[in-house]
């Protein structure tokens, strides 16, 4: 069963607009992390923002906020005012406390966001 | 502050070869996980070092290995290279403790032909 669901393949957005990736996720564990990260076309993972699962309030970076649901285990990446620039993979991930110190990211299969002028 | 430098950027390989990649994390960063995307299986954990030491391994076969140089420098080979090891290979490292987040290296994309 996959650990990291991410149901929208591709999303468009106007720029300037916001827009909503969503992203839920499977764990037993109680103390967990979930992560999203941005993969523009030149390969490289850009850390974006982190929600800890204890964590009460929203996680916000900037443009970023990440609309945590934890009952119904989703973790949404919100994008304000979006921009051109924003055009790239998007991709959930989840660290899992049963790892111990153990550090191991669980992705999910990414949203192709394609921001329109 | 450097980010985390992979190199090479693109390596062509033929089937049966082996390939060595090369990860210098951020400076301080004792951490380096390696990681394979694929089209088809998305990002998968390969495995994580720590102070020279392998701490955890993905479900890959024993033809991937790595190891850690006391400098925090990683290493991941592949041996018997097959067709299905085209991918782009990931690296990233991180501060230990607490939930820190990966930092990504731009990966270096290995083709088997």
């Amino acid at each position: 069963a996959q650990k990291i669901t991410q149901t929208q393949p591709g999303m468009f957005v106007q720029e300037k607009e916001a827009v909503t990736l969503d992203c839920t996720y499977d764990t037993s564990d109680q103390s967990y992390g979930l992560f999203w990260y941005k993969q523009p076309s030149s390969g490289e993972m850009i850390f974006l923002i982190y929600q800890g699962s204890y964590d009460e309030q929203n996680a916000t970076e900037g443009r970023y906020s990440l609309n945590f649901q934890k009952a119904r285990k989703s973790a949404n990446l919100v994008i304000s005012a979006s921009q051109l620039g924003d055009s790239a993979m998007y991709f959930c991930a989840m660290r899992e406390k049963s790892g111990g110190s153990n550090y191991k990211l669980t992705f999910g299969k990414g949203t192709l966001l394609t921001v329109n002028p | 502050k450097a980010g985390v430098t992979q190199t090479p950027r693109y390596l062509i390989k033929t089937r049966g070869q082996q390939v060595t990649l090369s990860c210098s994390p951020i400076s301080g960063h004792r951490s380096v996980s390696w990681y394979q995307q694929t089209p088809g299986q998305g990002l998968q954990f390969l495995f994580e070092y720590f102070s020279e030491t392998q701490r955890n391994k993905g479900n890959f076969p024993g033809r991937f290995s790595g190891r850690q140089f006391s400098n925090s420098r990683s290493e991941m080979n592949v041996s018997t290279l097959e067709l299905g090891d085209s991918a782009l290979y990931l690296c990233a490292s991180r501060v230990t403790g607490g939930q820190a987040e990966a930092f990504f290296g731009q990966g270096t994309r290995l083709t088997v032909v």
